[in-house]
């Protein structure tokens, strides 16, 4: 699995927009980007993934660049329980082995 | 189950002792993994099961680790001869086959 690079902490006041990046300049064409949160304490829960189309669900955004080597997830409207840990994971599509390589993630400190 | 459930959720034993982690998957899950977070540290991978198989134990970081799945269903994670170093947050996660992963809240491990 490609490796991802991402911000070591970031910082955003409730109600605006969280935008976290990663770099992913080593994507493979059949790999998707997959983001987790991990709040403090317990399991990292799925947020969003894609492979090359912007997506969106009732938790975030995922903006991926046309050329597929950075991404951006979006929060719209941040708020306090939104202060996680956030993971930026590449993997092979319909891989039928599902090792989640977890780099160091991105912390996302929400202030009131 | 709605959630993949771990038993127990903290766990304190002494230097040299054996212990074993449940992990309860979400109904109909055929793969299993199992990571692992230190303090302050990213996650580990460990272990991964399809069915009642191992095909990937890359992750074990010594012979004293092991796993089981026996059913399709439950597995237990068994740490023979605890050592300080084993303390850690031990989870589990389970997904269908190329699907999304969903993680448990974890058992944390004190070894004193």
């Amino acid at each position: 699995d490609a490796k991802t690079t991402q911000p070591p902490s970031m910082d955003c006041a409730e109600g605006r927009a969280a935008n976290l990046p990663c770099n992913h300049s080593t994507i493979s064409g059949n790999e998707y980007v997959y983001w987790y949160r991990q709040i403090h304490s317990q399991g990292p829960q799925y947020i969003i993934h894609g492979l090359k189309n912007n997506e969106t669900n009732e938790m975030a955004s995922l903006i991926i660049t046309e050329d597929r080597k950075s991404s951006t997830l979006i929060l719209p409207h941040a708020t306090l329980r939104d202060t996680a840990v956030y993971y930026c994971i590449v993997r092979v599509a319909g891989s039928s082995n599902y090792k989640l390589t977890f780099g160091k993630g991105t912390l996302l400190t929400v202030n009131p | 189950g709605a959630g993949v459930s771990q038993s127990p959720s903290n766990k304190v034993t002494e230097k040299g002792k054996d212990v074993e982690l449940r992990c309860d998957p979400i109904s109909g899950h055929t793969a299993l993994y199992w990571y692992r977070q230190s303090l302050g540290q990213g996650l580990e991978f460990l272990i991964y099961f399809q069915g009642n198989s191992a095909p990937d134990k890359s992750g074990l970081p010594s012979d004293r680790f092991s796993a089981e799945r026996t059913g399709g269903s439950v597995s237990t994670l068994t740490i023979q001869r605890t050592q300080q170093e084993d303390s850690a947050v031990y989870l589990c996660a389970s997904s269908l086959v190329g699907g999304d992963a969903f993680f448990g809240q974890g058992t944390r491990l004190t070894v004193v």
